[in-house]
């Protein structure tokens, strides 16, 4: 069975850091992987996926995920946070095997001026 | 390029009573999702159309939800009766496919069941 684990609820971090969100996912055939964000009172967004090709992958607001096949991990990370980038992260797979897309259950950022 | 819509934005209704959510995907997006979301939680998918067909119902509870997508454009979910554990954001989205491409997301009507 297809499954996702974003471990941490919530991660905090300092503006001007790096930041790292996780993600690992366990599939039968060949991942799809993507993230979305959801900011406060607002529809879920797009951020980045990996289907194929160069393990990282680059997305919107200067975010970046890394595919890691022997850790089966896709883990979200940004240089520098922002106090914007709060907000609610999820991480999403499915495979080319099955198409059923799994999501995690999420992982707050909270960004400290 | 405009994006998923949503109708409407908010409903509160007593339990028992029926209601309605309709959803215009974007344009030449073929997949249509219908989902859940409880506050904090995760997307809960509900339904999936490709084009006019559901093709995957299976978390969607029969006995009193029910969904459309006539002439695979447009989509309406009906909850008939309300209960109070229906209360969530339900959430519309579409996608250009339903394998690898990424989906896109409206609003959300915030269903409050009193």
């Amino acid at each position: 069975a297809q499954s996702v684990a974003q471990p941490e609820d919530q991660v905090n971090v300092a503006e001007g850091n790096p930041l790292t969100v996780k993600c690992t996912y366990s599939v039968s055939g060949n991942p799809y992987l993507f993230w979305y964000v959801q900011y406060p009172n607002r529809g879920l967004q797009f951020l980045l996926k990996y289907i194929t090709g160069d393990n990282l992958v680059k997305g919107s607001y200067g975010f970046e995920a890394e595919f890691n096949k022997s850790q089966t991990s896709f883990h979200l990370k940004k240089p520098s946070a922002l106090v914007s980038d709060s907000a609610l992260y999820f991480c999403a797979v499915t495979a080319d095997s099955n198409y059923q897309l799994i999501w995690g259950a999420g992982t707050k950022l909270i960004i400290k001026p | 390029e405009a994006g998923v819509v949503q109708s409407p934005r908010y409903k509160i209704i007593e339990k028992k009573q029926p209601v309605a959510f309709w959803c215009n995907p974007i344009s030449g997006h073929n997949t249509l999702y219908w989902y859940l979301q409880n506050l904090g939680q995760g997307p809960e998918l509900l339904i999936r159309y490709e084009n006019e067909e559901a093709v995957d119902d299976s978390q969607l509870p029969k006995d009193r939800f029910s969904a459309e997508r006539l002439k695979g454009v447009d989509s309406t979910l009906k909850i008939q009766p309300a209960e109070l554990g229906d209360s969530a954001v339900y959430l519309c989205a579409s996608s250009i496919t339903g394998t690898s491409d990424e989906q896109f997301f409206g609003p959300g009507t915030r269903l409050t069941v009193l």
